[in-house]
């Protein structure tokens, strides 16, 4: 099966700047979910969606990070505007509704630099 | 305050020894644990879950322990080889939410 498709690969952007990241997670997953990566650290939940339903964005900065699940498939996170501190990684990773142990399946990111 | 924590130092072992790998946790009850691998520049890869009835899972090469009275998981690697050189990042599954808590891992280097 294919994997979690993430774009773009890497991005520099100055801050204040606005950037966006789009996920395709492996089809017939139910849950989607934006996890924020800062060097040295594990990943860091920002939004889980169960389908194109938001179940948990306690952790998203939501003056400036925003999501969407297009039914229920394709997601995008935006950061408008950029600081110094959201250069990091991030992850979109994807997981089976069928049993809530099963395992996350991950892209492999997008490292994102703010200047 | 919910902590995980994973030894923030790096493992360093001769290939062929046990590496063992901790995983503690505080202010949490985890219903299961789930151990990942990271290389760098790619997205963690699940090894091995844990329920938490469960004491021990093994597969392959690979053993995670689960105690939930010491509130700690411990993760072997036997007979190690140098393609196990990774970062090891523990998860912890809080409830029936599919919500994945990640600690922040452990780099493993294992020298030939």
């Amino acid at each position: 099966e294919a994997g979690v498709a993430q774009s773009p690969r890497y991005k520099i952007i100055e801050k204040r700047q606005s950037v966006a990241f789009w996920c395709n997670p492996i089809s017939g997953h139910a849950t989607l979910y934006w996890y924020q990566q800062i060097l040295g650290q594990g990943p860091k939940l920002l939004i889980q969606f169960q389908n194109n339903g938001v179940v948990d964005d306690s952790q998203l900065p939501k003056d400036r990070f925003s999501a969407e699940r297009l039914k229920g498939v394709d997601s995008t996170l935006k950061i408008q505007p950029a600081k110094l501190e959201d250069s990091a990684v991030y992850l979109c990773a994807s997981r089976q509704g069928s049993s809530y142990n099963s395992p996350l399946h991950f892209g492999n990111g997008t490292r994102l630099t703010v200047t | 305050s919910q902590k995980i924590e994973q030894n923030s130092e790096a493992l360093n072992i001769q290939e062929g020894k046990t590496a063992t790998l901790t995983c503690n946790y505080t202010n949490y009850s985890p219903a299961y644990l789930q151990w990942y691998r990271q290389d760098p520049g790619r997205g963690p890869v699940f090894l091995l879950l844990i329920r938490e009835n469960e004491k021990e899972k093994r597969k392959e090469r690979l053993k995670v322990t689960f105690d939930t009275t010491l509130k700690q998981s411990l993760f072997h690697i036997t007979a190690s080889q140098p393609a196990d050189s990774a970062t090891y990042l523990c998860a912890l599954g809080v409830d029936s939410s599919y919500k994945l808590i990640f600690g922040s891992g452990t780099r493993l280097l294992v020298r030939p």
